[in-house]
């Protein structure tokens, strides 16, 4: 199984800060990494698919980068909503049979 | 409105079963795939099992393989999850989710169904 880890696990920022997440997947998955945050007693929402694709309506400071095992999630100006959980999500296949999660990295303020 | 609504969680004793329900709305269900994914404070999000818009394809995770059991009703827009043999580490929050079904990526979740497994 594809395993994903996330760096770091938690970090502290101020609004207008630049945050910068990475993931790293076990293997090549070459674009196949999606990004979501959640907020404490929400569902997650999608904010990047496919490694750099921006969801719509997700607003243009968030960016994501990356293909192969190398993945990075990127805030710019970080804003109050921002605060929350970030994971990250490979698949396998097209069309996929397997998912995985990154376990996360929880942005809070400094 | 667009929504997934889950139910059917509680608490249940090891060992026993538990029949997880999500009804969808106000979109064409039947075009989608459909997931379960759970989450626990402990291990983070984990993706359960998935089933195609016609059912011909189903994945479970190695966890559930052999004790859960997805399934899906177009005709009444609905997902289920038949979870058998249940463990304490199947306690979770689990959530009903949409697969935008290419490109690939969960693009609508329900609120959540808490599973309790504890004697």
């Amino acid at each position: 199984d594809i395993q994903m880890t996330q760096s770091p696990s938690s970090l502290s920022a101020s609004v207008g800060d630049r945050v910068t997440i990475t993931c790293q997947a076990s293997q090549d998955i070459s674009y196949f990494l999606n990004w979501y945050q959640q907020k404490p007693g929400k569902a997650p929402r999608l904010l990047i698919y496919d490694a750099s694709n921006l969801e719509t309506g997700v607003p243009s400071r968030f960016s994501g980068s990356g293909s192969g095992t190398d993945f990075s999630f990127t805030i710019n100006s970080l804003q109050p909503e921002d605060f929350a959980t970030y994971y990250c999500q490979q698949y396998d296949d097209l069309p996929p049979t397997f998912f995985t999660f990154g376990p996360g990295t929880k942005v809070d303020v400094k | 409105e667009v929504q997934l609504v889950e139910s059917g969680g509680g608490l249940v004793q090891p060992g026993r079963s538990l029949r997880l329900s999500c009804v969808a709305s106000e979109f064409t269900f039947y075009d989608y795939a459909m997931h379960w994914v759970r989450q626990t404070p402990d291990k983070g999000l984990e993706w359960v099992s998935g089933i195609s818009s016609n059912s011909d394809n189903i994945h479970y995770a190695d966890s559930v393989k052999g004790r859960f059991t997805i399934s899906r009703d177009n005709a009444k827009n609905a997902l289920y999850l038949e979870m058998d043999s249940l463990r304490p580490e199947d306690t979770a929050l689990y959530y009903c989710v949409k697969d935008n079904s290419y490109p690939y990526y969960f693009d609508l979740w329900g609120q959540g169904t808490q599973v309790t497994v504890s004697s």
